[in-house]
């Protein structure tokens, strides 16, 4: 059975300085790994994936995260935070079956922007 | 380039009446997820469609719930009689399942409010 835990509900940054949102998970099979945003009133957005490419991956709005096989990590970070960044986001870890894709969410960390 | 529309984005009604939401994919996936969203539960998936077929429905809460996809482009998830407890954010979400693992578009979700 895969799982996700987001080792934290709630980050606050000061605008300007790193995020680092932190995820791990676990998977019996190789599985893909995605972070999602969700702004208020809004539905999940894609932020990145990774799908056993490369172990550095890029999304949008200058996220990365990097996949560690060792550490069964896959940590969402961000060198600089900015205002519109404050939202909830989602670590999922899918597994390929035969009926289908099978998402498995984590329970989102809130990030606050302080000005 | 059109996302996945969901319509009513609020509905309020009152217990017992029958609540209708309803789904439009992205034009050319073929899976088709309804998700429910609350504080206490998180996001959980109630059912998905793989090419207009029902493939798990061990998410649906309870057989008040019923969902259907008569068509590649049309899905409707309806709650009859609605109660109070069904008082969430409902999402749905499609992807093409072709490739590996390919990510879930979401519409922005229905408020559903029972009183």
């Amino acid at each position: 059975a895969q799982s996700v835990t987001q080792l934290d509900s709630h980050v606050s940054v000061s605008e300007g300085t790193p995020v680092l949102l932190r995820c791990n998970y676990s998977s019996s099979y190789s599985p893909s790994l995605f972070w999602y945003v969700q702004h208020p009133n809004k539905g999940l957005q894609l932020l990145l994936k990774y799908t056993s490419a490369a172990t550095l991956v890029k999304g949008i709005n200058g996220f990365e995260a990097e996949f560690k096989k060792s550490e069964t990590s896959f940590h969402l970070t961000k060198p600089s935070a900015h205002m519109s960044d404050a939202a909830e986001y989602f670590c999922v870890v899918s597994e390929k079956k035969s009926s289908g894709d099978k998402l498995t969410f984590g329970t989102g960390t809130r990030l606050a922007v302080r000005p | 380039d059109a996302g996945v529309i969901q319509s009513p984005r609020h509905e309020v009604t009152e217990m017992g009446q029958e609540v209708t939401l309803r789904c439009k994919p992205i034009s050319g996936h073929n899976s088709l997820f309804w998700y429910r969203q609350t504080m206490m539960r998180g996001l959980e998936l109630l059912i998905y469609f793989n090419n207009n077929v029902p493939i798990d429905d061990s998410g649906m809460p309870e057989d008040r719930f019923s969902a259907k996809m008569p068509n590649a482009s049309f899905s409707t998830l309806k709650i009859q009689p609605s109660e109070p407890r069904d008082s969430a954010v409902y999402f749905c979400a499609s992807s093409y399942r072709g490739g590996s693992n390919q990510p879930q578009h979401f519409g922005d979700g229905t408020r559903l409010s029972i009183l």
